[in-house]
């Protein structure tokens, strides 16, 4: 199995709202990653998890975070959101790395709308 | 001036074309070189990857990388409609690291 799922596939809030993202994964990979994807950009690194701890924060907003509660699972938590967050969200994963591994597989995404 | 350099398109071909794809970066210290394809309202898949100089081949992809020019490339032999995407160039100093991506070439294949 080579895929990453991601659920919602869409995700529609209020700025006052509090919600999750999923990523799932059963590759036996120990590195998990979220990303940001802006409309005609490239995908933005948020978070590392390697062996299910954080490694990589990237200086994102508290609103977002993180969460690895197994090899297998990240969540995305998602408070007090503000529109200019709008964007797709994708997870992906691969063998652990110092940073970023090389082969990395992505997830669909969330497509989320903050209101 | 940015890490990876990337011309967007949109770019348009008739099925059968070959496409050319390019990225320039300046930092040097690059060893690794990725293609991405990433099709509309979908996440990245990753195409193949290089080490250091050289050409890499995979069915209809073709990758190369020119160190000495800082420049590396994608072709796409007999262009089909499904290659339809986005390509994402992405580069990394070691196996590991940061990795710096372009901002994509969008194209399109038509029939």
């Amino acid at each position: 199995d080579t895929e990453v799922t991601q659920t919602p596939k869409h995700l529609v809030m209020g700025m006052t709202n509090k919600k999750s993202l999923k990523c799932e994964q059963h590759m036996g990979h120990r590195a998990m990653y979220w990303y940001k994807q802006k409309a005609k950009k490239p995908p933005e690194l948020m978070f590392v998890y390697s062996y299910e701890k954080l490694s990589i924060n990237e200086s994102v907003p508290s609103r977002f975070s993180p969460e690895c509660p197994n090899s297998s699972l990240l969540n995305l938590h998602l408070h007090a959101l503000q529109p200019e967050d709008s964007a797709l969200y994708l997870c992906a994963s691969s063998q652990p790395a110092r940073r970023q591994g090389i082969e990395q597989f992505f997830g669909p995404g969330t497509r989320l709308t903050v209101l | 001036q940015k890490e990876v350099e990337q011309d967007p398109g949109p770019l348009s071909v008739p099925e059968g074309a070959i496409v050319s794809l390019n990225c320039t970066y300046s930092n040097s210290a690059f060893q690794y070189f990725m293609w991405y394809r990433q099709y509309s309202r979908k996440g990245p898949e990753l195409l193949m990857y290089t080490y250091s100089s050289g050409n890499k081949e995979d069915g209809r992809f073709t990758a190369q990388v020119d160190k000495s020019s800082k420049y590396i490339s994608l072709f796409i032999r007999d262009s089909q409609p499904s290659d339809s995407a986005t390509y994402l160039c992405a580069m990394s100093a070691f196996t590991g690291n940061q990795f710096y991506f372009g901002t994509g070439t969008s194209l399109t294949v038509i029939p």
